[in-house]
């Protein structure tokens, strides 16, 4: 069945590197997001990537996908205060297209 | 901001009510979506609606029922309402029934006495 794991708190200094990962059970998931919600707010989309590929970039986001591991990473260079929020990393396939997501990395950035 | 609207934000009622929640999609988006997030489930899928016809269905109670419209607006109604139901639903919307960007409404918080 369809699966996605967090790790549930991470703590960074201001201006470090954060790595959030994510791990999915279902091997035809085709897109894979990332998604963030600051408190008292609604969903946010920061990314998404294909899976047929590897890596993403996006400004401060990268995206890495190790498909044979079903392994999924949200790196945020220069991790900033404002960047402090619940990450949610989700998976779906191309048709029937329900978001599965993982409940959620806490972010907490240090200044 | 995501183009994604939902009203009302918050809503407070008592058990045994039925409540409305009112969603309209991205202008252009075909594909409506509704998600409850609450504490103990996290983030559920409830159900789809793709140009006027449902889609999907998730976890969707059957005291829940959707639907969308001609003009593309969505409506999710709970009946019969226990305090279990207290949760934020989001509605979300894509541009058609794959993948791509799906994009989030700020939700509206339901709170049932």
């Amino acid at each position: 069945g369809e699966d996605v794991e967090q790790s549930l708190f991470l703590s960074v200094r201001e201006g470090d590197s954060s790595v959030i990962n994510c791990t999915y059970t279902d091997s035809s998931s085709t897109y894979l997001y990332w998604y963030k919600q600051e408190p008292g707010a609604g969903l946010q989309l920061l990314t998404y990537i294909f899976s047929n590929m590897d890596m993403k970039q996006d400004q401060r986001l990268t995206v890495l996908l190790n498909k044979k591991d079903k392994h999924l990473s949200l790196r945020i260079a220069d991790t900033q205060t404002g960047d402090s929020a619940i990450y949610f990393c989700a998976e779906s396939m191309l048709y029937g297209n329900k978001l599965v997501f993982g409940a959620g990395t806490i972010l907490r950035v240090k200044s | 901001d995501s183009g994604v609207t939902q009203t009302p934000k918050h809503l407070i009622t008592a058990t045994g009510q039925r409540v409305t929640l009112r969603c309209s999609p991205r202008s252009g988006d075909l594909s409506v979506y509704w998600y409850q997030q609450s504490l103990d489930q996290g983030l559920q899928f409830l159900i789809q609606y793709y140009n006027g016809e449902e889609r999907a269905k998730g976890n969707i109670l059957e005291r829940f029922s959707a639907q969308q419209f001609p003009d593309l607006h969505s409506e999710l109604n709970l009946s019969s309402l226990e305090l279990g139901d207290s949760a934020l639903y989001f509605c979300a919307s894509s541009g058609g029934t794959g993948g791509t960007s799906i994009n989030f409404g700020p939700g509206t918080r339901l709170t049932v006495t």
